[in-house]
């Protein structure tokens, strides 16, 4: 069935480092793709989305492309700041929805 | 942000008693759905609503009831609340054309003793 794998974390940079979050999923068809974050204490939110390959989504400084040759959707940064600090979750929309585990992220001052 | 509320945010319950959580939306979006996240296991579905008394199961349906009697209300029911079911549960919802996109509500963080 369809699945999504995303690097484990916890991932812990300074405050205007790069980001990569690494996303590859398993479909059987031609899915939609999504990063999702999620603060303490709150639901998950909408952060970016891709519909069909080669397509970006961007939102807030961050950015992923549909990337059907390799399966992937990573998502980047490229400076981070502590209010970036969170769990993020890939997932991707076939039949059904299918998220990743969460990768935490901790961006120190 | 999507108008979703869940109630309550915070509950506790003994074991072997029955708990509703209820899930409210003001986006009249034709899909719902209940989840449950719990450390090493991510997110997890447990039902699911496509319309008005329509409803299916998901992955770890065992144990819950749902019922959705208006468009803009989605029940979730422990009927014998037991440890295991100690979590935070998440309410998300749909539209009915593609992407779709989920919109999650705040989470009921629900501890059986």
């Amino acid at each position: 069935g369809d699945s999504v794998t995303q690097m484990e974390g916890p991932v812990t940079l300074s405050e205007e480092a790069f980001l990569t979050i690494n996303c590859t999923y398993t479909a059987t068809g031609y899915p939609s793709l999504f990063w999702y974050v999620q603060y303490p204490g709150e639901g998950l939110q909408l952060l970016l989305k891709a519909t069909k390959a080669d397509d970006k989504g961007s939102n807030k400084g961050f950015e992923a492309t549909y990337r059907k040759e390799t399966t992937s959707f990573h998502l980047e940064k490229g400076s981070v700041q502590v209010s970036d600090s969170a769990v993020y979750f890939c997932a991707l929309r076939d039949n059904d929805m299918r998220f990743g585990a969460g990768t935490r992220l901790t961006v120190k001052p | 942000d999507a108008g979703i509320t869940q109630s309550p945010r915070h509950k506790v319950t003994e074991t072997g008693t029955p708990v509703t959580l209820r899930c409210h939306q003001t986006e009249n979006h034709r899909y719902m759905y209940w989840y449950r996240q719990d450390p090493g296991h991510g997110l997890r579905l447990i039902h699911y609503s496509y319309g008005v008394k329509d409803t299916d199961k998901g992955e770890v349906s065992d144990g819950y009831s749902v019922s959705r009697s208006k468009t803009e209300d989605f029940l979730l029911t422990l009927e014998s609340a037991t440890s295991s079911q100690t979590s935070v549960y998440f309410c998300a919802i749909s539209e009915s054309t593609g992407p779709y996109e989920q919109y999650f509500g705040p989470g009921t963080r629900l501890t059986v003793t």
